[in-house]
Parts: structure tokens; sequence; C-alpha cells
């Protein structure tokens, strides 16, 4: 049972516009929830989070945005750039440790 | 700071052998790592997590005797996959910590592939 969900595999987006990926989760006890950007044949890279106890949170030009009552979150890119291209990776923390269950991930891709 | 080095990048390897990948804290103690495995196009999946000084846990469906972890000090973690097979190919990532305020920071992973 996947209880982390990126149910949108690929996003394209015009240079300039705005990204908005989401996330689906099932487990209410997940208490922090991260996102990653990743590249081919490399690490994650840690990009935002929030704690449940909050319901954004912004860092330049991106913003994680969390609905508890939906368990939702959604990242937000803008303006997105080329450079932004790569996958990312949704993941929720729970808090009997420090275990992070993955979401797919969502690609995408920013065109010029 | 919070840097994790994981070597090999990259490895090929005949069907049989064994395999070991390495993760590294450079800059600070990592009283805990975990394991992760990627195929392609698909998520990050959790392998076992190992505790400094103690033995791994490993998830559901991880044979623990094939991957075989060990977690000796602070600062190093090795991964041994034993006698490898085609199946075991795939992209096999560390996280080390807990460091700062998000906890964990992921190697760079390690492209096995097995003929």
């Amino acid at each position: 049972d996947q209880q982390v969900k990126q149910n949108s595999p690929s996003l394209s987006v015009q240079e300039g516009r705005i990204s908005i990926l989401n996330c689906d989760y099932t487990n209410s006890m997940f208490d922090y929830f991260l996102w990653y950007k990743k590249y081919p044949a490399e690490g994650p890279t840690f990009l935002i989070s929030i704690s449940s106890i909050k319901d954004k949170n912004e860092d330049g030009r991106f913003t994680v945005f969390l609905n508890k009552s939906a368990k939702h979150l959604s990242l937000h890119i803008v303006p997105s750039q080329p450079g932004d291209s790569a996958v990312y990776f949704c993941a929720a923390r729970g808090n009997a440790g420090n275990m992070l269950t993955f979401g797919g991930g969502t690609r995408l891709m920013v065109k010029p | 700071g919070a840097v994790v080095s994981q070597h090999p990048s990259w490895v090929i390897c005949k069907s049989g052998t064994s395999v070991k990948i390495e993760c590294r804290s450079l800059d600070f103690q990592a009283t805990t790592m975990f394991w992760y495995r990627q195929f392609p196009k698909q998520s990050l999946m959790l392998m076992a997590t190992s505790n400094e000084g103690s033995k791994a846990t490993y998830e559901q469906g991880v044979e623990k005797d094939k991957f075989l972890i060990n977690h000796a000090s602070l600062t190093l973690s090795t991964l041994t996959v034993t006698s490898a097979h085609p199946e075991d190919s795939s992209f096999y990532i560390c996280s080390a910590g807990p460091v700062g305020v998000h906890g964990y920071t992921f190697g760079s992973g390690t492209r096995l592939t097995v003929v």
C-alpha cells in the first residue's frame, strides 16, 4: 500500500510559468513533509520542507502548501526555469522515527 | 556542511560476485544511515536502517543475507551485495544523519550493473 503518492508521473511547463507538483498521503501519523529534486544517477537534493503544524512554507521561487484535512501537499515553482527540469519526489516522515517514505516522483520538464 | 560521500558511483560486476558500496559522512557523525534502492522510473525504496554499533533493521522483503550492512563507525556504513545477480542491478543510495534541521543528507548514489 503506497502511503505517499504522486499521481502525475510527468509535467511539462513553459519557462516563466508556474509549475505545480502534487502529492497525496494516507498516513495521518506523518508530521513532516519534504520535497527533493533528483537528477539521473545522482542522489536526491533537499529542496523545501513543511511541518504538519503549518500550511505554507516559502523559500524563494519554491512554495510548499499543506492541506492536512485533504492529506495533500503541493510544490509551486514560480517562475519555472529550464534548470528546474528534474524528477521531484515528495517524502513524508512519521513522528516515530526519521525514516522517510517517498512518493513515486514527478518528472518536470521546463521548456525554454 | 553535511556532506555524504558514496563510492563507487558506478560499478559493473559479473553475476555471482560481491560488491561493496561505501557511504561516508565527511563532516559530521552519523548515528543512523539509511540504504535505499531505486529501479528505473520508480521511487526510492527503503531497504534498511542501520544504527552505529548495532545490527541493521531490514524492510520487509529485503534479504539480510544478500544485502549485508555494516555500520561500524559514526562516519562509515557499507552495503555489500553478495552473490549479485542481474536482477540486483539498480541504483543504490544512502542517507546519513541526523544533521541540521532537515535530518538527513543523501549520498550521490551508486549505479550497480550485474552482467
